[in-house]
């Protein structure tokens, strides 16, 4: 079936640094990746969507400047939480849609940022 | 717009007994509906989705769910549940288009008790 990874699966930074996650879809080609955020005990949050060889569209009141996305291939998506802040803290997860167009979003296993 | 209500935050059973989440949904148009599951600190699992046909539709681990478009439902059941079942649960709306972006409810913790 089809597999996303995330690596990594955890990560502590300091204040004021920044962090980079990725996202692999490991045996389909992903036109579309998505980025969510998780806070604790409260539903998945879309912060934006990715398409292979262009600008990410950011929902509303997601900082573009300050979570930034590179989707560089088919594969492969990035988020870079730059200048990061103890509020930045939370479970990041991704997932990817298939060339094929199905409607199924395949998802990673998250990666948990906590910032000091 | 389109939004999803699951009812219950938290649902606790005991083993082996049948169980229902609840799931609504609002939208002006078609959508395509899921289920999710969720095992603490894992990425979300696709337990079922309906995108046409018949509307009872069944999933993995014996898991089944019912869209009723008159009700804007889409209840997620399953008939006996194991301890292996305790997770978090997510309904999901997506009204396709180009970008196919999901709409996810809160979440029902589904808490199943020996």
């Amino acid at each position: 079936g089809a597999v996303v990874s995330q690596h990594p699966s955890r990560v502590i930074c300091k204040s004021g640094t920044s962090v980079k996650i990725e996202c692999r879809s490991l045996d389909f080609q992903a036109t579309t990746m998505f980025w969510y955020r998780q806070f604790p005990k409260k539903s998945l949050m879309l912060m934006a969507t990715s398409n292979e060889g262009s600008k990410a569209t950011y929902e509303q009141g997601v900082e573009k400047d300050k979570f930034l996305i590179n989707h560089a291939s088919l594969t492969l998506s990035t988020l870079t939480v730059t200048s990061a802040h103890p509020e930045d803290s939370s479970f990041y997860i991704c997932s990817a849609r298939d060339f094929q167009g199905s409607y199924e979003q395949y998802f990673g296993p998250g990666t948990r940022l906590t910032v000091t | 717009a389109q939004s999803v209500t699951q009812l219950d935050s938290q649902v606790p059973v005991f083993e082996e007994a049948p169980v229902e989440l609840r799931c609504n949904y609002s939208s002006s148009v078609s959508v395509y509906l899921f289920w999710y599951v969720q095992y603490p600190n894992q990425g979300l699992q696709l337990l079922l989705k309906y995108l046409s046909g018949s509307t009872l539709v069944k999933g993995i681990n014996g898991f089944e769910a019912e869209f009723n478009k008159s009700q804007t439902s889409f209840h997620l059941r399953k008939p006996s549940v194991h301890i292996s079942d305790t997770a978090e649960y997510f309904c999901a709306v997506d009204r396709g288009g180009s970008n196919y972006k999901l709409t996810f409810g809160k979440g029902t913790l589904l808490t199943v008790n020996p």
